[in-house]
């Protein structure tokens, strides 16, 4: 079955330092989108791409569509403590459901 | 209310017992998810339904795991004869589209199940 991959599985940066997670899908992808999860939280909606080589950006996040939509990366520039989570990205091909990678666990050195 | 919430946020039951989680999504929407988090993992898809029918079930990991939305409003993810297997975090998720993979799904808190 369609299956999502996202690494790194833990990053740990220093405050101010940059981060990227990436999603691999095993197939192609009708959209993907991201959400964060704070520590004992639930997941929040960040975003969706749906567009091949589709670029967004907010504030310092930048979001990618690969252009074969089957991978995606999320990066977040000078990262500050407020964005301490699990960052999951979560694949849909059309089928109403989503799949979601297993996650990337960002912890910050402040 | 202003969001999913769900009932109980959490729940010990001992092996075997039967569980039933509640969710009461955003007022007005059509979609709604139930999933299940493992400890570090991602969130897994167990069912969906658009109003009161269930129209995906593929995710419910045997038949002693059953849902229901009778009223194309409130759900209950019900499991039978609960199993060590069964811990996790089930979360609801609701959405206001027909497609709710190309729209935002509003999770829930979550309940925690710990089945001893």
């Amino acid at each position: 079955g369609q299956q999502v991959m996202q690494i790194p599985q833990y990053q740990h940066v220093q405050e101010g330092e940059d981060f990227t997670t990436y999603c691999n899908s095993s197939t192609t992808l009708s959209n993907i989108q991201w959400y964060k999860q704070r520590p004992g939280g639930h997941p929040v909606f960040l975003i969706q791409l749906v567009k091949s080589g589709e670029v967004k950006k907010q504030k310092r996040l930048t979001f990618q569509f690969g252009e074969a939509k089957k991978n995606s990366s999320l990066h977040i520039t000078a990262t500050q403590t407020t964005d301490v989570g699990t960052y999951f990205c979560a694949g849909a091909r059309g089928a109403q459901k989503l799949v979601f990678g297993q996650g990337t666990r960002l912890t910050i050195n402040p | 209310g202003a969001g999913v919430s769900q009932s109980p946020r959490y729940k010990v039951a001992k092996r075997g017992q039967d569980v039933a989680l509640r969710c009461d999504p955003i007022s007005g929407h059509v979609s709604l998810f139930w999933y299940q988090q493992a400890l570090g993992q991602g969130p897994e898809f167990l069912t969906y339904f658009q109003n009161e029918a269930q129209l995906d079930k593929s995710g419910l990991p045997s038949d002693r795991f059953f849902a229901e939305r009778p009223e194309g409003s409130v759900s209950t993810l019900k499991i039978q004869r609960t199993q060590q297997e069964d811990s996790a975090v089930y979360l609801c998720a609701s959405s206001s589209s027909l497609r709710p993979d190309t729209d935002t799904q509003y999770f829930g808190p979550g309940t925690r199940l710990t089945v001893l």
